[in-house]
């Protein structure tokens, strides 16, 4: 089955800077890859995806990037605010099957 | 459009009770999946359900058990609770087809 690392594991950053969090996946059939950000209290919620046919996408502040080759999918945070802090969730998944996730990286925005 | 729902929010159990958790999809969805979220494992996949047939199982035992009705609601039981049992039960909802997940808020299960 898939298989997903994420890192790291905890991220603190000030206000006002990038952060990003690494993703590696297994296997080469996945093909969606999706990123969720968890506050407390709260569900995951879907912050942005990407699919196996797209190199990189934009929402904001907030992108990702997909490497196929090399397995690997990335979460960058620019101009990171207090609000950003959160637990954040990479994914690996498509077709017919449930996408895998990663640990988790806890992200500290200090102000 | 209404978010995903679940209830009750909020449960604490002894072991070896019984509980049954139910989750509400997005008006539209007709899969729904349900993960067990613990601070040692992460997000764990227990199984999904689409047109009240179980499509997908995660590694769980037999105790952990679940249903779709013809209006697409969910409910998930777990009986004889272990201490081990406690997490915070999410279902995601998604459309037919589609990979995208929206989840509930969950619900956070105490075992006592």
């Amino acid at each position: 089955g898939e298989n997903v690392e994420q890192h790291p594991s905890t991220l603190s950053v000030q206000e006002g800077d990038s952060a990003v969090i690494k993703c590696t996946y297994s296997d080469s059939a996945s093909n969606y890859f999706p990123w969720y950000k968890q506050e407390l209290g709260k569900g995951p919620q879907l912050i942005i995806d990407i699919r196996s046919n797209v190199g990189e996408k934009k929402d904001q502040r907030i992108a990702v990037t997909l490497n196929k080759t090399a397995k690997h999918f990335s979460l960058h945070i620019t101009e990171t605010q207090p609000e950003d802090s959160a637990v954040y969730f990479c994914a690996a998944g498509g077709g017919s099957y449930i996408p895998t996730f990663g640990r988790g990286t806890s992200l500290i925005v200090h102000p | 459009k209404a978010g995903v729902t679940q209830t009750p929010r909020y449960l604490i159990k002894t072991r070896g009770q019984q509980v049954t958790l139910s989750c509400s999809p997005i008006s539209g969805h007709r899969s729904v999946s349900w993960y067990q979220q613990t601070p040692g494992q992460g997000l764990q996949f227990l199984f999904e359900y689409f047109s009240e047939t179980q499509r997908n199982k995660g590694n769980f035992p037999g105790r952990f058990s679940g249903r779709q009705f013809s209006n697409s609601r969910s409910e998930m039981n777990v009986s004889t609770l272990e201490l081990g049992d406690s997490a915070l039960y999410l279902c995601a909802s998604s459309l037919a087809g589609v990979n995208e997940q929206f989840f509930g808020p969950g619900t956070r299960l105490t075992v006592l």
